[in-house]
Parts: structure tokens; sequence; C-alpha cells
């Protein structure tokens, strides 16, 4: 069955680059109907929508974040990765992965979860 | 960015109870729109897709409905596992925005 699974530090210093890969398991990330997706979760907040990748390499980020963020692909690996530069608190929180499904006739949606991996921005 | 407005925030419920989650767009996102459900310490779990489409595997006492800015997330005789948090996103603009949640709470 699909499984994806983060990893990385759980602890990054301030104005440090927090790295985290996903790892997916059961389909392949180069499968032209999938984009690969980075969300997080605040603590006591709501979700935040990272950006995604696609096979091809192209990607999408949210502005609120596109200056600081990278994403990438190693598809003899089956993984996908994020980086996060310049780190404050703010940056605190759950990372989850996600694969989003998009149909042929446009409908979208996260179908497959990581468990998430706490990372804490401190020194 | 669409801005995703979830109403009411809380609420407090009993089991068998009928519950209603709103969700507003703030601007037109016609049908694309997903439904989560999340527990505490674990990863949100898709319920619906394109306003009302069912993910495989859901009970089918969850439903949405809505097209445009509006949109609703019935769970039609609430259940004891059913206690969690709600979500919604908008999928038809990038950043795919997150609503603020819905807290379901045992009354």
């Amino acid at each position: 069955q699909v499984q994806l699974q983060e990893s990385g530090p759980g602890l990054v210093a301030p104005s440090q680059t927090l790295s985290l890969t996903c790892t997916v398991s059961g389909t392949s990330i180069t499968s032209g109907s999938f984009h690969w997706t980075w969300i997080r979760h605040h603590p006591g907040k709501g979700l935040e929508w990272i950006g995604n990748i696609y096979y091809r390499g192209t990607s999408y980020y949210n502005p609120s974040l596109e200056s600081r963020i990278t994403m990438s692909l190693d598809t003899s690996k089956n993984q996908f990765s994020l980086n996060v530069n310049s780190v404050t608190a703010a940056d605190t929180a759950v990372y989850y992965c996600a694969r989003d499904q998009v149909a042929n006739w446009g409908a979208r949606r996260l179908d497959y979860w990581g468990q998430g991996t706490l990372v804490t921005v401190s020194s | 960015d669409i801005q995703m407005t979830q109403s009411p925030s809380s609420v407090s419920a009993s089991v068998g109870d009928r519950v209603t989650i709103t969700c507003r767009a703030s601007q037109g996102i016609t049908s694309w729109l997903a439904w989560y459900q999340q527990k505490p310490g674990k990863a949100p779990k898709l319920l619906i897709y394109a306003a009302s489409s069912l993910q495989s595997g859901v009970p089918s006492r969850f439903s949405g409905r809505g097209s445009g800015t509006d949109f609703t997330l019935t769970i039609s005789s609430l259940q004891p596992e059913d206690f969690a948090t709600y979500y919604c996103q908008q999928t038809n603009t990038f950043p795919h925005t997150f609503g603020g949640g819905t807290k379901v709470e045992i009354k």
C-alpha cells in the first residue's frame, strides 16, 4: 500500500536550514497523476500549505515562504525533499508530506499523508 | 491568496447528533474543495474531495455540498470516533489554502 515517511532533524538552530525528506513507497513519484506536497501545522494553529513539486521538476511554493524554500526530487530513491533556510521560531511546526492526486477531470486531493515530524527551531 | 473561513470554530455535540460545518471562500472556487479530519497527534485524513465526492473507505454519514464560495460538511449521525478537528482546503488556485479548522467536541 502507499506510504509516506518524513525524516530529518527534530531540532534546528535559528538562522540555519531545515531539511526534510519524504520517502515514498507503494507508488512512484514519477507517476504523472501525482504532485508531491509539503504541509505544516503550527502548534495550536491550523494547517499551512507549503508547496508542491511534480516529477518533471516543476514546483509551486506558497508566496509567504517562497523566498526561503526549495523542493527537490530524487527519483532513484523515490524521495522528495524540502529545504527551508533562515529559520526562526515561527517555523516550529509539525511538517507533513502528502500525495496530491490530480484526476483527469480536475479534482485534486491529498489522499495519502506521512505521519508528520515535529521540527523545533531553537538554540 | 484565497482565504478560507470556517464556522463555527468549535461545536459541542452528542453521539447521534447531526453536525454541519461551513466553509466560505473569499472568491469563487467552483467545486474544488476538500475536507479533512484530524485527530490529536495524527495526520489529517481525507474525507471529501471536489466538494461532494466521498473518498473511498469513508463512512457514508459524511457528506459535502456546495459550489462557488459556500460549502458544507455534514455528519448525519455523530459517532464517538468522529470527535476531531475538521479542515476545508481549496484546490482551485495555488497556494491551496486551508480553513482555520472546526473542533467537534463531546457535549
